[in-house]
């Protein structure tokens, strides 16, 4: 049984320019998180999908943020024209389906922008 | 508010010794969640345990034990005989039953254990 998946695990990028991160979860689940983590602190919500359907969006995800579920499995993250403050760890979770179930998390993407 | 406390920004000791994490946690809901993860620097969030709030019993899994007390919002996590390998980040985490969706995490924990 494989885990939660992200790709790429490290991004460098200069400060303006877009990047994009994919999420791979757990087969069999089909909610999907993402979250933002910043050096020091605990991981922050950021939006989740059921299915294909993007269900919640955090105050944190500003317009340059937007995330895609299309056919219900893997799942990417876009952040356009990059600033210096969006350099953090995003981590990728996926859950079964329920009331309030267990998130396992993937690797992380680590973002640095200069 | 919802919210998670962690005091402890970073404990160190040394290897067979036993130490507790300390959590504490606020929230309006009488259902919630309560977790604890690890990162370890490879920095991907290991699922260690969750509870429900109407099941305060302690747990004890093998090394690691947990005291939650409704009654002082607390979620404590016992490492006994401490080893190397336990170095890592906590987090204690909240997830109220009218978020279900999202985890509210601490601060975190850093624990390194001396050999």
């Amino acid at each position: 049984d494989t885990g939660v998946s992200q790709d790429p695990r490290h991004k460098i990028t200069k400060r303006g320019q877009n990047v994009t991160f994919r999420c791979d979860p757990i087969s069999e689940h089909n909610r999907l998180y993402w979250y933002r983590q910043t050096l020091g602190q605990g991981p922050e919500f950021l939006t989740y999908f059921q299915n294909e359907a993007q269900l919640e969006k955090s105050r944190l995800l500003s317009d340059r943020f937007s995330a895609e579920r299309p056919k219900g499995s893997f799942s990417t993250l876009e952040i356009q024209r990059t600033e210096q403050g969006d350099s953090a760890m995003y981590l990728c979770a996926s859950s079964p389906q329920g009331s309030v179930e267990t998130q396992y998390f993937g690797p992380g993407t680590r973002l640095l922008v200069l | 508010a919802q919210k998670v406390t962690q005091a402890q920004t970073e404990i160190s000791v040394v290897e067979k010794e036993d130490v507790t994490l300390d959590c504490v946690y606020e929230t309006r809901d009488t259902t919630y969640y309560l977790f604890w993860y690890k990162q370890p620097p490879s920095g991907e969030l290991v699922f260690l345990i969750r509870r429900n709030s109407f099941d305060e019993q302690n747990e004890i899994s093998g090394r690691y034990s947990w005291n939650f007390q409704k009654s002082t919002s607390s979620f404590n996590f016992t490492i006994t005989a401490s080893q190397v390998v336990d170095s890592a980040v906590y987090f204690c985490a909240l997830t109220p039953y009218s978020s279900a969706s999202k985890i509210i995490f601490g601060s975190g924990t850093r624990l390194s254990i001396r050999p």
